[in-house]
């Protein structure tokens, strides 16, 4: 049974940290995603690659997020410092591109992250 | 920025109610999605609509997609317990190389038994 990995699962770290989450996509997917989660914003898109080259990440703040692929098996996101306002679940979601109006999106269980 | 109001916001009824929770935008998409997320998992996809006016059925549950494809709505026959959780809808936009969903806030809904 396929499935999305990520870690950590969960993550407490102090205010200006580094953090970084690991995302395993399905194998043969070729589209990664990497959304946020918060109660008040929602299901955030903050990146997303295809065949690993970043395609979007206007998601992202630029300042201190980072997200990259280094192998068809290994997505990372980064944050440098981290800040509470931070805190948040981050997930990660594969996909396989063409069949755009049906792609389905599989989720990993997310990086539940505090930053104090 | 397309937006996508999902209402109501909370939803708590009886085993064997029904229930209609709605997805409205001002934006035209694509397609668009359902997902239901249990606590301390990611979003499962339950279904797509594409075409407008289509109406798909799994099992107690109903999803239809606007005329006009702005909008969506989600009844779910007899409630059961086991249908708790977060749902989401997600809009896509696609063209070219590019696809990507912009989901709502969803509906948080909870079957008592």
């Amino acid at each position: 049974d396929a499935r999305v990995t990520q870690t950590p699962r969960h993550k407490v770290t102090e205010m200006g940290q580094e953090v970084t989450m690991r995302c395993q996509p399905i194998l043969g997917h070729n589209t990664v995603f990497w959304y946020r989660q918060t109660m008040m914003q929602g299901l955030e898109l903050l990146a997303y690659f295809r065949n690993r080259a970043p395609l979007d990440d206007s998601g992202m703040p630029k300042d201190r997020f980072s997200a990259e692929m280094p192998d068809a098996t290994l997505a990372t996101l980064k944050i440098q410092p981290s800040e509470p306002r931070d805190s948040a679940v981050y997930f990660c979601a594969s996909g396989l591109v063409p069949l755009l109006q049906k792609e389905t999106q599989y989720f990993g269980p997310g990086t539940r992250l505090l930053v104090l | 920025t397309q937006l996508l109001e999902q209402s109501p916001q909370f939803l708590s009824i009886q085993e064997g109610e029904n229930l209609t929770v709605y997805c409205n935008s001002s934006s035209v998409f694509s397609s668009l999605q359902w997902y239901r997320q249990e606590p301390g998992e990611g979003p499962v996809l339950l279904v797509t609509v594409v075409t407008g006016g289509e109406v798909k059925k799994l099992k107690r549950l109903t999803f239809q997609f606007g005329d006009a494809r702005k909008d969506s709505s989600l009844h779910i026959t007899a409630a059961q317990p086991g249908d708790t959780g977060l749902y989401l809808c997600a809009g896509a936009i696609s063209g070219g190389s590019n696809y990507k969903l912009t989901f709502g806030k969803g509906t948080l809904l909870t079957v008592n038994p």
